[in-house]
């Protein structure tokens, strides 16, 4: 089975500022990489997908980069609503998930 | 759009089957190519996918949880279900439903998400 290692697993960050995000997969998956936000008492929402494609209605402050074993989640200046938990996922094969990145506010 | 919602029982007796159903408003869950997908995490754990039904009725389980686990659908009622038996503390957990758009063999992403709705096992 792929194993997927996020890191940091959380981290404080005030608005504003530049956040990354990192995930690794434990064997190449090409592009097959999605990313979501998890906000509690919401649905789980798809911000990046294969990788580097911006899911519609997500802004452009959310930008995904990588392939292969090694990809990055950037929001490019943070903003108040995007305190929340992020996750990778592979779609290589059958879904796994990163252990995620909660964003606190610093 | 496409909304789904999880609905069942949040109290399951331990050694009993869990079930829960998905409702799919915004479109049928018998048209277009898409998995239709449950997943669970427990509290301070990691997600974990239990299971998938393609449009066409086909099922994919999770090994680990192979016995237990039985998705359906209900095309007139435009649901699916999850039933999960032999529960233990160990399925206390939230468990979401989400569409899963058709990959080669897998699904590319998953879109959208029902809330979640936390099960608890316990007598």
């Amino acid at each position: 089975d792929i194993q997927m290692t996020q890191s940091p697993s959380s981290l404080s960050a005030s608005v504003g500022d530049r956040v990354t995000i990192t995930c690794r997969a434990s064997q190449s998956i090409s592009n097959y990489l999605n990313w979501y936000q998890w906000k509690p008492g919401k649905a789980p929402k798809l911000l990046i997908y294969a990788a580097s494609s911006l899911q519609n209605e997500v802004p452009s402050r959310f930008s995904g980069s990588g392939s292969g074993t090694d990809f990055t989640l950037t929001i490019s200046s943070l903003q108040p609503e995007d305190f929340a938990t992020y996750y990778c996922q592979q779609s290589y094969s059958n879904p796994a998930f990163g252990g995620g990145t909660k964003v606190e506010i610093k | 759009q496409v909304q789904l919602q999880e609905s069942g029982p949040g109290l399951v007796k331990p050694s009993q089957t869990l079930s829960l159903t998905c409702t799919v408003s915004g479109g049928s869950i018998s048209s277009g190519n898409y998995y239709w997908t449950w997943f669970r995490q427990p509290a301070g754990k990691g997600l974990e996918w239990i299971g998938r039904i393609y449009s066409s009725g086909s099922t994919y389980y999770n090994s680990s949880l192979n016995s237990r686990v039985t998705i359906s659908a209900d095309t007139s009622a435009n649901q699916f279900s999850l039933k999960l038996s032999s529960v233990s503390a160990a399925d206390t957990a939230v468990y979401y439903c989400a569409r899963g758009d058709t990959g080669n063999k897998f699904p590319l992403y998953f879109h959208p998400w029902g809330q979640g709705t936390l099960v608890t096992v316990s007598s």
